[in-house]
This record gives structure tokens, C-alpha cells and sequence, in this order.
């Protein structure tokens, strides 16, 4: 079946530091691949997506490229701030669109702080 | 835009008490609706997806229940709560043919 395997950290980091969150996968197909970011108490937030090899997505300075000939999909910001602080999930759906249910598998999250 | 709630946010319950956690997407129409559990905050459990009105489908047998008796909202049920059911419950919608999940706050449930 399906899987997505990622950095289970937890991953402290300084302000302004490189940040690199790993994940790959393991799927049939071509998946569409997320991230998403869950602060605190609140509910998960799309973060960033790509759809076929070699897409970038890219969102507030976080981005991460569909690599197919190595299945991954890491997670990289130039610059971490301390509001980056929060648990980062790698995700990928398969047999998206039609009448597919459209099942998203997780990765187990990653914990990022970051200190001033 | 859309918009997705859910309520109570948070719910301390008893053991054997009944559990009714409700689900609502705003601005759009016969969106797929899905309810997973977080366990210790971290990894998430996908427990029952809904392709439409009275449809619903469960992905792992256990203590809970689900129904949708319109199109926008989703209810998480159980008749008896039991220890185990403790955790951080997310509703999530998706566009009929579209491959990205939005989520909706999440209610903390714990059970005593």
C-alpha cells in the first residue's frame, strides 16, 4: 500500500537557520504530494502541494520539489522564524479527481521549534 | 470561499457517556467530507469519508459511528465513550474531483 516516511525529528532549530524536513513515499502511480503545518491546539493547514515530477510548491519561503526518480518531496525554508514553530505533516493522495474518494495518507509529522 | 467548522472545540466526557461532534462546510456544494483522529499530536487515523448524502464509508471498525443527513454536514457519533476514544478529532472537505483536503479546527475530546 501507500506510505510516506518522514524525518520524525524533533528538530530544534535557531532563528534565521536553513531548515530541511525530509520525506519520501511509496506509491503506484503518480500521487499528488502535500504539506501541511499544525500549530498549536488548531487543526492542519495546507501548507504547500505539487502535482506531477519535478513541480515546485512554495509558500510563505517554504518550499519543496516532487522528485519522482526519488520519491521524495523534502521541506526546505532559507530562513526559519520562531512562528514557524509547529508539527509539519508530508502527505500524498492517490487516484485524485473522478469519482476516487481521494484518501490522503500521512507521514507520522515532524515537531519543529525554532528559538530567538 | 469555503469555510469549514466544527463544534464543540473542546468536550470532556465520562466513560459510557453518549458523543455527538458535528462538522459544517460553508460555500460550496456535495463537497467529499472526511473525519480522522489524532492520537498524542501527532500521527492522523482516517476513521470515516462521505461521498455524498447518507453515504458514508468506515475505514477502521471501532466504537464510533458517522452520518450525514445533508449535504454540508458530517456528525460524529457514539453511543458509549470509552477510554480510548480520547483525542484530537478533525473534519476535513474536498471538492468532488479536486486533490486537495482543508481542515477544520478540531475538537479535543477527553474521556475520563
Amino acid at each position: 500500500g501507500d506510505s510516506v516516511t518522514q524525518m520524525e525529528g524533533p528538530v530544534t532549530l535557531s532563528e534565521e537557520a536553513f531548515l530541511t524536513i525530509n520525506c519520501t513515499y511509496t506509491a503506484t502511480g503518480y500521487p499528488s504530494l502535500f504539506w501541511y503545518v499544525q500549530y498549536p491546539g488548531e487543526g492542519l493547514q495546507l501548507l504547500l502541494k505539487a502535482t506531477k515530477a519535478d513541480d515546485k510548491g512554495s509558500n510563505k519561503g517554504f518550499e519543496a520539489t516532487y522528485r519522482k526518480e526519488t520519491t521524495s518531496f523534502h521541506l526546505e525554508k532559507g530562513s526559519v522564524q520562531v512562528s514557524d514553530s509547529a508539527v509539519y505533516f508530508c502527505a500524498l493522495i492517490r487516484n485524485a479527481g473522478g469519482t476516487s474518494y481521494g484518501k490522503l495518507t500521512f507521514g507520522q509529522g515532524t515537531i519543529l521549534t525554532v528559538h530567538p | 470561499s469555503q469555510t469549514i467548522h466544527q463544534w464543540p472545540a473542546t468536550l470532556v466526557q465520562p466513560v459510557g457517556s453518549p458523543l455527538s461532534l458535528e462538522c459544517t462546510v460553508e460555500g460550496t456544494s456535495n463537497p467529499n467530507l472526511y473525519w480522522y483522529r489524532q492520537a498524542a499530536g501527532r500521527g492522523l487515523q482516517l476513521l470515516f469519508y462521505s461521498v455524498g448524502i447518507g453515504q458514508i464509508s468506515s475505514e477502521v471498525p471501532q466504537n464510533l459511528s458517522a452520518s450525514r443527513p445533508q449535504d454540508r454536514q458530517f456528525i460524529l457519533s457514539s453511543k458509549k465513550l470509552l477510554l480510548s476514544d480520547s483525542g484530537f478529532y478533525l473534519c476535513a472537505w474536498r471538492a468532488s474531483g479536486i486533490d486537495t483536503q482543508y481542515f477544520g479546527p478540531g475538537t479535543r475530546l477527553t474521556v475520563l
